[in-house]
């Protein structure tokens, strides 16, 4: 079956500068979610996407944005980049019909971001 | 979000039953149980789910008690490939169900 598809799976980035992660979802999910993953750290969400249209947010820095398209694909951008960004970015998918309202989220693989 | 108690750790012998705790005694009416599981550094792995009645599977079998206060995650025959953090999370149906990932309980699953 089709998963959840991230790119790129690595990246180096200087401090200062920036970086943009893309996320590709199930085929029919419509909501996306975006988490990090410090080292040695849990997942932490930052920001979801339902329709296009933020649907929540949590402790995403100022620096970073996202948007949905209409092809439900999502992107991450992040500004400023700061050694502490350095983490795991994990997208997440999920249906959102009134019928799947208790569908589980499934995971990509991530992204890899190292800032130098 | 209500939040959820487990082990830090736990060991398991390969081909035993792992029998993974959780607790979350503030759960509401309205939030489901859902256990996830995170091998090394790849992406969380959705495990199953649950609300009031018991759960099975392919993977595992979820046991919540009556009063949904806590529940066990059981995989039954416990292999290598099953050592990983394990994720216990409540999350309800209203809103678009945000995950709020705890410490989890890391299975080292031995020979």
């Amino acid at each position: 079956a089709a998963g959840v598809i991230q790119s790129p799976r690595h990246l180096i980035k200087e401090k200062r500068e920036t970086a943009t992660l893309k996320c590709y979802p199930i085929p029919r999910h419509d909501t996306v979610y975006w988490y990090q993953q410090g080292p040695g750290q849990d997942p932490q969400f930052l920001i979801s996407f339902y329709e296009k249209m933020q649907s929540d947010k949590g402790s995403i820095p100022d620096r970073f944005s996202a948007q949905q398209f209409s092809d439900y694909h999502s992107e991450l951008n992040m500004s400023s980049l700061e050694l502490g960004d350095s983490a795991l970015y994990f997208c997440a998918s999920s249906p959102r019909d009134r019928k799947s309202r208790n569908q589980p989220q499934h995971f990509g693989d991530g992204t890899r971001l190292s800032i130098l | 979000d209500a939040k959820t108690t487990q082990p830090p750790s736990m060991d398991c012998a390969e081909g035993r039953a792992a029998n993974l705790p959780c607790n979350h005694s503030t759960i509401s009416g309205n939030e489901y149980v859902y256990w996830y599981r995170q091998i090394h550094s790849q992406g969380p792995q959705y495990i199953i789910h649950g609300l009031k009645n018991n759960e099975t599977n392919e993977m595992a079998s979820l046991i919540i008690t009556e009063d949904r206060k806590s529940s066990t995650l059981i995989l039954p025959h416990a292999t290598l490939r099953d050592t990983a953090v394990y994720y216990c999370i409540v999350s309800s149906l209203t809103g678009f169900q945000k995950l709020v990932f705890g410490t989890g309980t890391r299975l080292l699953v031995s020979p």
